[in-house]
């Protein structure tokens, strides 16, 4: 069955240590994304992706940087890890070429950040 | 204020006993979503709609475009319908990105 995976499930890394977040999805889906989940601020978006070499800032980037080499992956990486990175972050994706897309979310990764 | 406004924040019930959830928006959409999140869990798609209403078991998701407002109904409620349920909105301008509700805390008990 198709799937999303994140890797890894939890993490616990310093303070200005470089850390990269996978997502892998085999559903061959081209819309890829990244939130941070923080109590009371719900979930926002990080990073998106609409395909192959195609990258765009959500509304919480500074700090984080995504790539797309292909179809199937969008790492998450955090240059500088700093406390108020701490969180939980999903990857989602969903299908292009329709306006209303089903997202479909990953088992996310916990992070800390000491 | 929040685009995405969900109601009650918290809900606690008693098994067997039919819950409603409220998500009102501020913004034009072309869809709306409606996920479920278990403690510790993953976020998993209940809903996606854009007019009328969707049965699945015993949820049911209205959506009443021209109010801006949506309701998930929880019928004959388990324990295990434990959960966050979440409310996100798909913006009419806003190609493939979603916007979330806060999040309705909801518990039942045996």
């Amino acid at each position: 069955d198709a799937e999303i995976t994140q890797s890894p499930r939890h993490k616990i890394t310093e303070t200005g240590r470089q850390v990269t977040l996978a997502c892998h999805q085999t559903w061959n889906h081209n819309n890829m994304f990244w939130y941070r989940q923080d109590l009371g601020h719900g979930l926002r978006l990080i990073h998106y992706s609409y395909g192959v070499q195609d990258t765009n800032k959500g509304e919480v980037s500074d700090g984080y940087s995504v790539s797309r080499s292909n179809t199937e992956d969008l790492p998450l990486t955090l240059e500088s890890a700093a406390s108020s990175q701490t969180s939980v972050y999903f990857c989602a994706s969903s299908e292009r070429g329709r306006v209303n897309n089903e997202q479909f979310f990953g088992p996310g990764t916990r992070l800390t950040v000491l | 204020k929040n685009e995405v406004e969900q109601s009650p924040q918290n809900l606690t019930a008693q098994e067997g006993e039919f819950i409603t959830i409220n998500c009102s928006y501020s913004v034009g959409i072309s869809a709306l979503h409606w996920l479920q999140q278990h403690p510790g869990g993953g976020i998993v798609s209940l809903f996606m709609l854009s007019s009328g209403k969707k049965k699945h078991g015993r949820l049911i998701a209205t959506i009443n475009i021209q109010e801006k407002h949506s309701s998930l109904h929880i019928t004959a409620s388990h324990p295990r319908d434990s959960a966050v349920y979440i409310c996100a909105v798909y913006g009419g301008t806003s190609y493939g990105k979603l916007t979330f509700g806060q999040g309705t805390i909801l518990t039942v008990h045996p």
